[in-house]
Formats: structure tokens, sequence, C-alpha cells
């Protein structure tokens, strides 16, 4: 079957870096996405990634590992308003995004 | 950037009544949109695969008879709950597709909360 793991819950501070992991097994890919999700609100597209390696994009970067099924999205210098789930997503053979539970990420100041 | 629109935000129904929700892409054109369910605290459920101009692709265990989906344009997909029942209740969010790109990069209306008295 097809299945992504993720951290139900992680807890970080202000201006802390805190890296989120994503496992995963699928029928195939096609790429990896990263949304975050505010609580009662639709997510927002935060990263893609289809090759291994990091993107990085401000604050928040990812890393994909193709053979070892792996990505992690990390996030520096972390502000409030971060707090927030974190949706992993694959895209398998047919196109489908597979979802992850999400993690819900907590920051104190 | 694209963006969805969703409508109504908040809905709050009897039970046995339908409820009709709008999802407009107001700048791009959508051959296709997603609609799913969330419940509180889990992850996006896709109820259903919604083509212009064809019938929608519904997910196993999604009763198509209940929850109707009509993409009759580019830009606009509805999707109505029919007889309403209180486990309807749920947060329900629709995403399109920008153009036929296939890096999956989805906009998401603003999800809309559905209340069944």
């Amino acid at each position: 079957g097809q299945n992504i793991d993720q951290p139900t819950e992680m807890t970080a501070t202000e201006g802390a870096i805190v890296q989120i992991n994503c496992t995963y097994q699928t029928s195939g890919f096609n790429g990896l996405f990263w949304y975050q999700q505010h609580a009662g609100e639709a997510p927002t597209f935060l990263s893609y990634n289809v090759l291994d390696g990091l993107e990085e994009k401000g604050r928040f970067s990812s890393f994909l590992s193709r053979s070892k099924g792996y990505s992690y999205l990390l996030l520096k210098e972390l502000q409030m308003k971060d707090s927030a789930s974190y949706l992993c997503a694959v895209m398998d053979s047919n196109y489908q995004l597979i979802w992850g539970a999400g993690t819900k990420l907590i920051i104190k100041p | 950037g694209a963006v969805v629109s969703q409508h109504p935000s908040r809905v709050i129904c009897k039970s046995g009544t339908s409820v009709k929700i709008e999802c407009r892409s107001l700048d791009f054109q959508a051959t296709t949109m997603f609609w799913y369910r969330q419940f509180p605290k889990q992850s996006l459920m896709l109820m259903a695969t919604s083509n212009e101009g064809s019938k929608a692709t519904y997910e196993q265990g999604v009763e198509k008879d209940k929850f109707l989906i009509n993409h009759a344009s580019l830009t606009l997909s509805t999707l109505t709950v029919t007889s309403a029942h209180p486990e309807d209740s749920s947060f329900y969010i629709c995403s399109a597709k920008h153009g036929r790109s296939d890096t999956g990069e989805l906009f998401f209306g603003e999800g809309s909360r559905l209340t069944v008295l």
C-alpha cells in the first residue's frame, strides 16, 4: 500500500531552526510537496522536489532523497506565525497526490 | 499567483436539506479540480477529481449520489451535499490545477465549513 509518515507534533522555540521529516512508500514517484496549513484554513503551497537535493526558498528549505524515500522541511528563524500544520504529499505514478497526516508545529516564545 | 475562490466559507443547514459549495478559479482555467474533506486534526481526504466537461471520478467509499459534483466550465466546479446529515459536517476544500502542468502545484480555495444540525 501507499504510505506517508511524518511526526504528529513538534515544538520549537521562536528564532530557532526545526526540521520536519517525511518518509514515503508510494506506487511510483512524480514529486514531493510540502504545504502549510493554519487551523481552519486551506493549505498553501511551500515547495516541490522531484530531484534529489536541497531546494532553498527564503527561511524554508526542502530536501529530497528518492533512494531513501525521505524528505524534510527545514524552517529557520522561526516566527510565531509559523505555528501551523505542515503537510507532506507525494505524487504517485498516476499523478495523484498521496497526503501525510500532517505535523502540527508549535512555536513557543 | 493563481487564485481559487470557494463559497460559502461557512454554512449551517438543517438535516435533510441540500447544500451547494462553489469553487472558482478566478484568473486561470482549471481543467481539473479536486474536492477534499478534512476532519479535525486529520489530513485532507480526496473525495473526487472533477474534470471539465466530463463526469467526476470518485474515490473509493465516497457516495457519488450524495456528493454531486459538476464542472460545467473551466473556471467553476460545484459540490452539492444532498440530504445532508450531521455526520456530513466537515471542512470541505477544493483545489485547482493550473493549466495542464503535471508538476502538481495545486491552488486551494479557502474551504467551506459545513455544519448540519
